[in-house]
């Protein structure tokens, strides 16, 4: 069993719709990061999070340490939204999830 | 900005040849890493770099090896491609603290494919 589970795997929305990426993992953490990679390939660090919760802009990370669980939200998806979003997690060395597939159509 | 910069975006190779993925990074960072990334799979990690000429195996440092004779630069050498070694690369780096945050920055990738 991969230490960084994600769900869904893939996800199909439509423009506007709210968004949500779950990311499990069962380790302990000093950091949990969410990422998102491009169909071009270079991935970017969206958040980095050790307890509660962070928003920039239409996108909001939470994570719950006792349940192991963080969620990242997208709100009023847009079709640019679309990408690759990774879940990883830091205790000496990081652990990433498969990431999740996210297409939002217009 | 960070720039990650890897040499190579796309390649294509044959079994048994040598092949060498260069990454540079601009921001004078210590720690430079390579992973590779392949379907249903989290990112992996090949070997890594704390300094200069130091060099570390990560979980699949298997047919890998690496160089970092300068602290901008760390390359990845496939001594003899194989086809199971078809991948997405992707080369990061991060400042110290990166061991306490794993705060990384990444290149574009190259995406090796070997025949």
């Amino acid at each position: 069993k991969n230490e960084v589970e994600q769900s869904p795997q893939n996800l199909t929305a439509q423009e506007g719709e709210f968004i949500t990426i779950n990311c499990s993992y069962s380790v302990g953490i000093s950091a949990l990061h969410w990422l998102q990679q491009h169909p071009g390939g270079g991935i970017v660090s969206l958040f980095m999070l050790s307890s509660g919760k962070k928003k920039h802009g239409r996108l909001i990370a939470t994570i719950n340490i006792q349940e192991k669980h963080s969620s990242l939200h997208i709100t009023a998806s847009h079709p640019r939204d679309s990408a690759v979003y990774i879940c990883a997690v830091f205790n000496n060395d990081m652990r990433f999830g498969a990431g999740t597939r996210l297409t939002v159509k217009p | 900005d960070v720039k990650v910069t890897q040499s190579s975006r796309y390649l294509v190779k044959r079994t048994g040849e040598k092949v060498f993925l260069e990454c540079v990074q601009d921001m004078d960072h210590e720690n430079m890493f390579w992973y590779r990334q392949d379907p249903g799979l989290g990112l992996r990690l090949i070997y890594f770099s704390y300094d200069v000429k130091m060099k570390e195996k990560g979980d699949i440092p298997e047919g890998y090896s690496v160089s970092r004779e300068k602290k901008e630069r760390f390359s990845l050498i496939l001594e003899s491609a194989s086809t199971n070694q078809t991948s997405m690369y992707l080369c990061a780096s991060g400042l110290t603290d990166v061991r306490f945050t794993g705060e990384l920055f990444f290149g574009e990738g190259s995406r090796l494919t070997v025949l």
